[in-house]
């Protein structure tokens, strides 16, 4: 059974304190690795997609690094606005029903304190 | 670029009774329309996926006759549940794609918060 696991469920950081949210994931063939940031009672927005190994991405003080079992999210001197729950989500080759069917993780939430 | 609509943002609706959400992809044609449940603190979990014109996919679990969904339109998805009860009470967040390469983002309405009395 695919899982991904994300860590730490909760994070406080001060503004400027930089630091990393983990994903791992445990899955039979990976095709793409998500992240995507949520706003309390909104929906998930995009942020970058990763596709193999050893694979960055960047925007603005966010970072994105893939290895071959998990996924790490770089924020750079975060500000409060940086604020949100960050969620994973990996894409499988998936010989049934849906061939884009996403497995998402619970989240970090991160909050930074000015 | 790619905003996808979801109405109502809130509904509350005493048990028994039926309630429909709408999703809409407003800027683009979304071949492939998915319906995502959010319990607090959990992670989204896939209910059903819905292609224009056919019947929806469901995940396991799902009750497709609880959970009705339609794909009318290529900008158009609707999730009716019926019969609701209160542990249907949860974030419904539906979420559309062009799929014109298998690795296109999901994009994601802003939700709905049912609330079953």
């Amino acid at each position: 059974e695919d899982q991904v696991t994300q860590s730490p469920e909760a994070l406080r950081l001060q503004e400027g304190e930089s630091s990393s949210l983990n994903c791992s994931y445990t899955v039979s063939g990976l095709r793409g690795l998500f992240w995507y940031r949520q706003d309390p009672g909104k929906g998930p927005e995009f942020l970058f997609t990763l596709y193999s190994a050893g694979e960055e991405k960047e925007k603005e003080r966010l970072k994105a690094t893939l290895t071959k079992k998990e996924s790490f999210l770089h924020i750079t001197a975060p500000k409060p606005e940086d604020s949100a729950t960050y969620l994973c989500a990996v894409q499988v080759f998936y010989s049934g029903g849906s061939n884009y069917k996403l497995t998402f993780g619970k989240g970090t939430l991160l909050t930074v304190n000015p | 670029g790619a905003v996808v609509s979801q109405h109502p943002s809130w509904v509350i609706c005493k048990s028994g009774t039926s309630v429909k959400i709408e999703c809409r992809s407003l800027d683009f044609q979304a071949t492939t329309m998915f319906w995502y449940r959010q319990f607090p603190k959990q992670s989204l979990m896939l209910m059903a996926t819905s292609n224009e014109g056919s019947k929806a996919t469901y995940e396991q679990g799902v009750e497709k006759d609880k959970f009705l969904i339609n794909h009318a339109s290529l900008t158009l998805s609707t999730l009716t549940v019926t019969s609701a009860h209160p542990e249907d009470s949860s974030f419904y967040i539906c979420s559309a794609t062009r799929l014109i390469f298998w690795n296109s983002p999901l994009h994601f309405g802003n939700g709905t918060r049912l609330t079953v009395t």
